[in-house]
């Protein structure tokens, strides 16, 4: 089946520094999600992407999805304490297809 | 207010005996989804439900069963067939299964723990 990579695993940064974080695939998606996850809470939707080349922006974040279909970038401007969670990748290949996950990539942000 | 609710937010139980987990959604969404949390392995779908009184097996649904009545109720029993029942549990809805926006909304979850 399809799968998302995201690494590292793990990204420490200081706060007011911007982060990027990527999310590719060796397959073509149609539609990418970005979703960020408090400690304990379930994740909640940031930006959806639906067209190849697509740059969008919510706040301090951007994502684009990627020219070739096959990844997706999140940056975060700025960051600030809250921006500390969890941060998915998900994809969709095509319709009737169900959203694949990436692992996740969990943001310390060091006041 | 729409959105989806999950009950209890922590829940307790001993080796043996079989759990049912609440989901509860009012953004009149087709499609349910179950997945498990844990630490370092992202979301693994357990059962998903695209209309009422139909559902799937996800990726992980050995030691799982689901039942779809009516379109705001997505309940999960967690049997005692399931080996480490122990994680967060999580219930996401969307408008329809692989549609052209096919956004998955989460519940709060729910974390269990098997003693």
């Amino acid at each position: 089946g399809q799968q998302l990579n995201q690494s590292p695993q793990s990204m420490f940064i200081q706060e007011g520094e911007d982060v990027s974080m990527n999310c590719t695939s060796s397959s073509i998606f149609n539609t990418w999600l970005w979703y960020k996850q408090d400690p304990g809470e379930g994740p909640v939707l940031l930006i959806a992407l639906y067209k190849a080349g697509e740059l969008t922006s919510n706040g301090r974040l951007t994502a684009q999805f990627g020219i070739t279909r096959k990844d997706s970038f999140l940056n975060i401007s700025a960051s600030i304490p809250s921006d500390v969670g969890i941060y998915f990748c998900a994809g969709q290949t095509g319709a009737n297809s169900k959203l694949t996950f990436g692992k996740g990539i969990t943001l310390s942000v060091r006041p | 207010d729409g959105g989806i609710t999950q009950s209890p937010k922590y829940l307790f139980r001993k080796e043996g005996q079989n759990v049912t987990l609440s989901c509860e959604q009012n953004l009149n969404h087709d499609a349910m989804y179950w997945y498990r949390q844990d630490p370092g392995q992202g979301l693994r779908l357990i059962y998903y439900s695209q209309i009422v009184n139909d559902f799937q097996k996800g990726d992980i649904a050995e030691g799982y069963s689901v039942s779809r009545e009516k379109k705001e109720s997505f309940p999960l029993t967690v049997t005692s067939a399931q080996k480490n029942p122990t994680a967060f549990y999580l219930c996401a809805s969307s408008i329809e299964t692989g549609g052209i926006k096919d956004e998955q909304f989460f519940g709060p979850g729910t974390r269990l723990t098997v003693l």
